[in-house]
């Protein structure tokens, strides 16, 4: 059974810094994209971080460019989401998600169950 | 970026009725999109895949088309475990982007 669970949320000050993690089991981790979705208080889904089965192709939208870094440890079928800088705008729960393997047109076929992040003072 | 406009962003419908709900791609995206379903405290679950597969295990009364730009998730016939929010999301190219959402409800 394929299973994502997301951990290290948490409230932070503004400027702080926040790293998630996300254990996957069930299937063979290094061969997919990994992703990171996230959903602000009554709003609508956000890509935030794509990266590539070895790690050395990462993906980011503008909004989280130059502050978030998406990396993974294929040895421990880990995925990580280290947030610098963190705004007030950055609060949203944050999913892990399985992106694809690049053959089939399953994409975004296993999510995690999230992890609040809550940026406040 | 590719910008996905997604209508309505909520309805309200009798049980039976059926519904349809739309995203439209500013570029082409050819039918690198999904259909999620999203219930309140729940992740998404995917729907429908490449626009027009179903998921495995989801009814038969869903289903995905494609016209031109225009990208349709219909219920033929709803039903109240359908109450929820669905969102699409391209996948041709990054930036991923999602529609802006629409929350579902039944009258």
């Amino acid at each position: 059974e394929v299973q994502l669970v997301e951990s290290g949320g948490g409230l932070v000050q503004p400027g702080r810094s926040l790293k998630l993690s996300c254990a996957a089991s069930g299937f063979t981790f290094s061969n997919y994209y990994m992703a990171w979705v996230r959903q602000a208080p009554k709003k609508g889904l956000e890509w935030v971080a794509t990266i590539s089965t070895s790690g050395s192709r990462t993906y980011y939208p503008d909004s989280v460019k130059g502050r978030f870094t998406i990396s993974r440890d294929n040895a421990k079928s880990s995925l990580y989401l280290q947030m610098n800088s963190l705004k007030s705008e950055d609060t949203a729960t944050y999913y892990c998600a399985r992106e694809g393997d690049g053959y089939n047109p399953y994409y975004f076929d296993y999510w995690g169950q999230g992890v609040m992040v809550t940026v406040s003072s | 970026d590719i910008q996905m406009t997604q209508s309505p962003s909520s309805m309200s419908a009798s049980l039976g009725d059926r519904v349809t709900i739309t995203c439209q791609a500013s570029q082409d995206i050819g039918n690198n999109l999904i259909w999620f379903q999203q219930k309140p405290g729940k992740s998404p679950r995917p729907m429908i895949y490449y626009a027009t597969n179903l998921a495995n295990g989801v009814p038969s009364r869903f289903s995905g088309s494609r016209s031109g730009s225009d990208y349709s998730l219909t219920i033929s016939s709803l039903e109240s475990e359908d109450m929820a929010d669905y969102h699409c999301l391209q996948y041709k190219q990054y930036p991923l982007t999602f529609g802006s959402g629409t929350k579902l409800e039944i009258k």
